[in-house]
């Protein structure tokens, strides 16, 4: 399974975009990259997945370059309620069962 | 829709105790796995189950058991608590679909050995 590092934490501001890269030098082809969110006191919750180029929806963005040796989320105008735990997690799960590795995240702290 | 049922959602042991930690799903995965988490760290996982009657090892199996006797039931038991068992645990649970798929997870047990 392909390691993952992210920054520790962040701080942001209400109303700004926040930008959180994720470096996988060793992601395999049939990996895909997906991100999580955790509240404190609650589950991860699926936010965004992607293989290459850009995917959005309505809670964030990924972009993945063509080498896919990083990926950034992207969450656009924070809220107070974005500050959480976020998770790059990086695999191909049917081929590892579900051996979804998660590694420390980054903490994003979104100031009034 | 219910999705991932843990129960309980907090217990107390003493050291040497033995519990079941229940973990339930409605969504006919064939996936579902038991993570713990420490106080500020990621989730770690502990066994995993890729159908029913098959189960397998994670990172941290050490002082725990599974069994996978439905698609719908996944339970976790601490055999002999000990102090370093002390933990958030949370179980998850996705669909065979490679990759491509999201997992759904629990609202979690935190569980303290005293």
């Amino acid at each position: 399974l392909a390691k993952t590092t992210q920054p520790i934490s962040m701080d942001s501001y209400e109303g700004q975009e926040v930008n959180i890269t994720c470096s996988h030098n060793n992601i395999a082809t049939n990996d895909y990259i997906t991100w999580y969110q955790q509240f404190p006191s609650q589950g991860p919750r699926f936010i965004i997945q992607g293989y290459k180029t850009k995917v959005t929806n309505e809670v964030a963005s990924l972009f993945i370059p063509a080498d896919r040796k990083s990926s950034t989320l992207s969450l656009p105008r924070v809220s107070l309620s974005d500050t959480a735990v976020y998770y790059c997690l990086v695999g191909d799960g049917k081929a590892a069962g579900n051996k979804l590795t998660f590694g420390g995240g980054t903490r994003v702290l979104v100031k009034p | 829709n219910a999705g991932v049922t843990q129960t309980p959602k907090f217990q107390v042991l003493k050291t040497g105790q033995s519990m079941t930690l229940q973990c339930a799903q409605d969504m006919n995965h064939e996936y579902m796995s038991w993570y713990r988490q420490d106080p500020g760290m990621g989730l770690r996982l502990i066994h995993y189950s890729v159908g029913a009657g098959i189960t397998d090892q994670g990172e941290v199996p050490n002082g725990y058991n599974v069994s996978r006797s439905t698609t719908e039931d996944f339970p976790l038991r601490l055999l002999s608590a000990a102090p370093s068992q002390t933990s958030v645990y949370f179980c998850a649970s996705r669909p065979p679909r490679g990759g491509r798929t999201e997992a759904f997870f629990g609202q979690g047990t935190r569980l303290t050995v005293v």
